[in-house]
């Protein structure tokens, strides 16, 4: 059984940090290029940042390009986003989500299979 | 990075059929980008519906299809029933490229 489950979330003041993590279980993680979806309240979703099975490729959204850092930990089942530079506007729910396999033999990546629960950040003094 | 342009609302009655329409441009939904689509029920982690444009993972309803014309994706949910009711959500991936939403569509069964 698949699942993902995200911790970390919490209420922060502007400008502060905080580590999201998720742990992975149920799917052969090390295989999967692995992302993070935020959700304001009330609002649509919102892709933050993905990478690729080896960590060797990492991408991100223009609103948190230099502020946020996303790594994983294949050998831990493990996926983390390291979020600096807190802002009120970065307030959601954070879930952590597969972004597709890419094993030896052959690759699909472009939809988000699997969701983790979520995580709440909130940012405010 | 525009988010792809959604109805913000739709409505059907049971049993009847329902499009929601996804728009990009012809470098998102209108190029080789892969189109997923995902229903959100309140409170809950979105659900992954269609990829690839119109393949259903398994144990998706085959009520719900999707297709593509050009810059635009759309997702149809026949033979309505009350647990449709949701919100859905249209999305475009690209290698190298951005990862792009849609605003989000919230469909009511009356």
């Amino acid at each position: 059984q698949v699942q993902l489950v995200e911790s970390g979330g919490g209420l922060v003041k502007p400008g502060g940090s905080l580590r999201l993590s998720c742990a992975a279980s149920g799917f052969s993680f090390s295989d999967y290029y692995m992302s993070w979806i935020r959700q304001a309240p009330g609002k649509g979703l919102e892709w933050v940042s993905h990478i690729s099975t080896s960590t060797s490729y990492t991408s991100y959204a223009d609103s948190v390009k230099g502020r946020f850092t996303i790594s994983r930990d294949n050998a831990k089942n493990s996926l983390y986003l390291q979020m600096n530079s807190l802002r009120a506007e970065d307030t959601a729910i954070y879930y952590c989500a597969s972004l597709g396999y890419c094993g030896s033999t052959n690759c699909r990546v472009g939809e988000f299979e699997y969701w983790g629960q979520g995580t709440v950040v909130t940012v405010s003094s | 990075q525009s988010a792809l342009t959604q109805p913000a609302s739709v409505s059907g009655s049971p049993g009847q059929a329902i499009t929601i329409s996804c728009t990009g441009t012809s470098s998102d939904v209108g190029s080789n980008n892969v189109v997923s689509w995902y229903q959100q029920h309140p409170g809950k982690a979105p659900k992954l519906m269609i990829y690839e444009g119109s393949k259903r993972p398994s144990g998706v309803s085959n009520r719900l299809s999707g297709s593509k014309s050009g810059n635009t994706a759309s997702l149809t949910i026949s033979g309505l029933q009350a647990e449709d009711e949701a919100d859905y959500y249209c999305c475009s991936y690209a290698v190298g490229s951005p990862v792009v939403f849609g605003g989000g569509t919230r469909l009511t069964v009356l």
